[in-house]
């Protein structure tokens, strides 16, 4: 059964600290994706990856595909970094699962 | 480039009744996915239609069924409402499919009463 499980649940931090966030996934996965849902409920795609690592300004994922493991990072964190952030796989049936998000909150 | 949009943004039914909600994608984009969103579940996939053709279903049932027309706008539909089909529905549109980035629209919430 193709699963994504994401850790922690909840985050806080002060403004500045650097944050990090697993995903951890079932075998076989063709690409994993890293979401942000802000409050209201509208997602942007951060980041989709099968290999290796990417980096857009402060954030960075890598994916280790013998571990099954994803990380997000965010360096410098600030309070408007504050979101859930998601993980989703996708597998040969081409669906996206997704894990059940992080809760992040940075305190200035 | 405008964004992926949805309408109605907010919409209110009573169980029993059925709903059409609408998503128009990017410009260019060929593939729409539709997710539900719930806090007890989270975020699952229900289809994606590809160039009018359903390429993917999740596990939903019936009830919930979708189209897309040939400027790549879709609707889905989900009829017999029940309290428990209360999310947030969110489309998202990319170039050929769920291997490419996904663009999501900000969402139609449903409140089933």
């Amino acid at each position: 059964k193709n699963e994504v499980e994401q850790s922690p649940q909840n985050l806080t931090a002060q403004e500045g600290e650097f944050i990090t966030i697993n995903c951890s996934y079932s075998v076989g996965i063709s690409a994993l994706h890293w979401l942000q849902q802000h409050p209201g409920g509208g997602i942007v795609s951060l980041f989709m990856l099968s290999s290796g690592k990417k980096k857009h300004g402060r954030l960075i994922a890598t994916i280790n595909i013998q571990e099954k493991h994803s990380s997000l990072h965010i360096t410098a964190s600030h309070p408007r970094d504050s979101a859930v952030y998601i993980c989703a796989g996708r597998w040969d049936t081409d669906k996206l699962i997704f894990g059940t998000g992080t809760r992040l909150q940075v305190f200035p | 480039k405008a964004g992926v949009t949805q309408t109605p943004r907010y919409l209110i039914k009573t169980r029993g009744q059925q709903v059409t909600l609408s998503c128009s994608p990017i410009s260019g984009h060929r593939s729409v996915s539709w997710y539900q969103q719930t806090p007890g579940q989270g975020l699952q996939f229900l289809f994606e239609y590809f160039s009018e053709t359903q390429r993917n279903k999740g596990n939903f049932p019936g009830r919930f069924s979708g189209r897309q027309f040939s400027n790549s706008r879709s609707e889905m539909n989900v009829s017999t409402l029940e309290l428990g089909d209360s999310a947030l529905y969110l489309c998202a549109s990319s170039f050929q499919g769920q291997g490419n980035e996904q663009y999501f629209g900000p969402g139609t919430r449903l409140t089933v009463t």
